[in-house]
C-alpha cells in the first residue's frame, strides 16, 4: 500500500537558518504530494502540493519538488523564522475520483529559537 | 468563509463509556473524513463520505466506532464502548470533491480524547 516516510524530529534550529525535511514515499501509481503544517493549537493546513513530477510547490518561502526518480518530497526554506515553528506532515494522495484519501507521515516537529 | 468546526475540543471519559464528535464542514463541501491521530503519528483515515453516502470505512474499527453524515452536511463519529488506546485527536477535513483531481482538504481543529 502507500506509504510516507519522514525524517523523524524533533529538530531545532536557530532563526534565519536553512531548513531541509526529508520526505520519501511509496505508491502504487503517480500520486499527487503534499505538505500540510500544524502550529500550536490550530488544526493541519495545506502548505503547499505538487501535482506531478518535476512539479515545484511553494508558499510562504518553503518549497518541495516533486521527484519521481528518487520519490521525494523533501521541505525547504532558505531562512526560518520562530514564527514556523509547527509540526510539518508530508501526505500524498492517489487520484482516485470520488476517493481521494490522504495517507500522512508521522510529521516532524520544528522549534526555531531566537 | 468559515472553517470547518468540531466539537467538543476536548474530551476525557473512562474506557467503557460512550462518546460523540461533531463535525460541521465548510459550506458546500461535498466530502466530509474523519482522521485518528495517535501522538507521535500523521493522522488516519477513519472514514469518508461522499455527500451522505460512505466512500471508504476500511479503517474504521466498525465493532465499536460509528459514523454518520445526515442531509449531507454535519457529521458525528461516535465510539462505544471506548478503550484505553481510543485515546487520540480526532480530525474531521472537508474538500469540495469530487474531481479525480488532488483537492485541498480543509482541516477543523480536532478533538482531543482521554480515555482514562
Amino acid at each position: 500500500g502507500d506509504s510516507v516516510t519522514q525524517m523523524e524530529g524533533p529538530v531545532t534550529l536557530s532563526e534565519e537558518a536553512f531548513l531541509t525535511i526529508n520526505c520519501t514515499y511509496t505508491a502504487t501509481g503517480y500520486p499527487s504530494l503534499f505538505w500540510y503544517v500544524q502550529y500550536p493549537g490550530e488544526g493541519l493546513q495545506l502548505l503547499l502540493k505538487a501535482t506531478k513530477a518535476d512539479d515545484k510547490g511553494s508558499n510562504k518561502g518553503f518549497e518541495a519538488t516533486y521527484r519521481k526518480e528518487t520519490t521525494s518530497f523533501h521541505l525547504e526554506k532558505g531562512s526560518v523564522q520562530v514564527s514556523d515553528s509547527a509540526v510539518y506532515f508530508c501526505a500524498l494522495s492517489e487520484p482516485s475520483f470520488g476517493n481521494e484519501k490522504l495517507t500522512f507521515g508521522t510529521g516532524t516537529r520544528l522549534t526555531i529559537i531566537p | 468563509e468559515a472553517g470547518v468546526a468540531q466539537s467538543p475540543r476536548y474530551k476525557i471519559i473512562e474506557k467503557r463509556q460512550s462518546v460523540a464528535f461533531w463535525c460541521n464542514p465548510i459550506s458546500g463541501h461535498a466530502t466530509l473524513y474523519w482522521y485518528q491521530q495517535i501522538l507521535g503519528q500523521g493522522p488516519k483515515l477513519l472514514i469518508q463520505f461522499q455527500n451522505n453516502g460512505v466512500v471508504d470505512d476500511s479503517q474504521l474499527p466498525k465493532d465499536r466506532f460509528s459514523a454518520e453524515r445526515l442531509k449531507g452536511v454535519d457529521s458525528t463519529l461516535k465510539i462505544q464502548p471506548a478503550k484505553l488506546e481510543d485515546s487520540a485527536v480526532y480530525l474531521c477535513a472537508s474538500s469540495p470533491g469530487p474531481s479525480g483531481r488532488a483537492l485541498e482538504q480543509y482541516f477543523g481543529p480536532g478533538t482531543r480524547l482521554t480515555v482514562t
